[in-house]
C-alpha cells in the first residue's frame, strides 16, 4: 500500500503544452511538498502546503501552480512548458507544521519537454 | 538560513571497505538532521535521523551517523560496503527555530567496486 503516490511516473510532452502531475498520500499527514530534482540530482523545494494552505512558495515561475483539494492531495499544474522544465518532480509529505519529522517521498515523475 | 554541504559529489569504495560520506550543516539553532538514500529511478528513503538525545544514531542497512555540534557535522558511515549500497545519498537539515522544510545537500553518489 503506497504511502505517497504520484502519477504519471513518466511524462513526455512538447514545448508550450500544459500538463498536470497528481500526488496523493495516505499517511494522514498535514504537510505536503513539491521538490524539483535537476539533472545533477539537486533537490530544490518548490512549494509546501499545510492543511490545504500554501506555506512556502519558493522562486518558481508563475507557470507552476499547485492545487490542494484536500490535505491528502497536492497536484502540480504546469502551463506553457519549456525545455528547462525537464526534471524529476517529487511529491513528499510529513506530519505537520511545527512537528519536524522525516519527509516521505513519492517515486517521482520524470518530465521530459521536447 | 539553514544549509547543508556534502563534501564530494562521488565516493568510490571497494566492497567490504568502510563507507564515509561527509555532511556539514549551517543552522542558527540546534538542527534536526537526516540522511536519505535514493536508488536509481526511485524516490528518497530515510536512512536515519537525529533530533535530540544520543548523538550517535543508527539507521537501516547498517548505516550510522554521529552528530557533532562542535564540528557542525553529521557524517554517515558503514563499516563494510555492499554492492547494494551503490546509490545517491542526501543529507538534509530542518531548523526547529525557523522553516521546518527540509533543506537538502547536493547529494553524494556512492560507487561500490567488486
Amino acid at each position: 500500500d503506497t504511502a505517497v503516490s504520484q502519477t504519471p511516473k513518466y511524462l513526455v510532452t512538447q514545448m508550450g503544452n500544459d500538463k498536470s502531475i497528481k500526488c496523493e498520500q495516505n499517511l494522514g499527514h498535514d504537510t505536503m511538498y513539491w521538490y524539483k530534482q535537476d539533472s545533477k540530482k539537486f533537490l530544490k523545494i518548490m512549494f509546501s502546503y499545510n492543511n490545504k494552505e500554501l506555506i512556502i512558495n519558493e522562486t518558481v515561475p508563475n507557470r507552476f501552480s499547485p492545487k490542494s483539494p484536500d490535505k491528502a492531495h497536492l497536484n502540480l499544474h504546469i502551463n506553457s512548458l519549456e525545455l528547462g522544465d525537464s526534471a524529476v518532480y517529487f511529491c513528499a509529505s510529513s506530519q505537520g507544521q511545527g512537528v519536524i519529522t522525516e519527509a516521505f517521498f513519492g517515486q517521482g515523475t520524470r518530465l521530459t519537454v521536447v | 538560513a539553514q544549509s547543508v554541504t556534502q563534501l564530494g559529489s562521488h565516493v568510490s569504495v571497494s566492497e567490504g571497505a568502510l563507507v564515509l560520506l561527509r555532511c556539514n550543516y549551517s543552522s542558527s539553532v540546534p538542527p534536526y538532521l537526516f540522511w536519505y538514500v535514493q536508488y536509481p529511478n526511485q524516490g528518497l528513503q530515510l536512512l536515519l535521523k537525529y533530533t535530540t538525545g544520543a548523538t550517535l544514531v543508527k539507521g537501516i542497512n547498517g548505516f550510522e551517523a554521529e552528530f557533532k555540534k562542535s564540528e557542525t557535522s553529521f557524517h554517515l558511515t558503514k563499516p563494510s560496503a555492499h554492492m547494494s549500497d551503490a546509490a545517491e545519498y542526501f543529507c538534509a537539515v530542518s531548523d526547529p527555530g525557523g522553516s521546518y522544510i527540509p533543506t537538502f545537500g547536493r547529494g553524494t553518489s556512492l560507487i561500490v567496486h567488486p
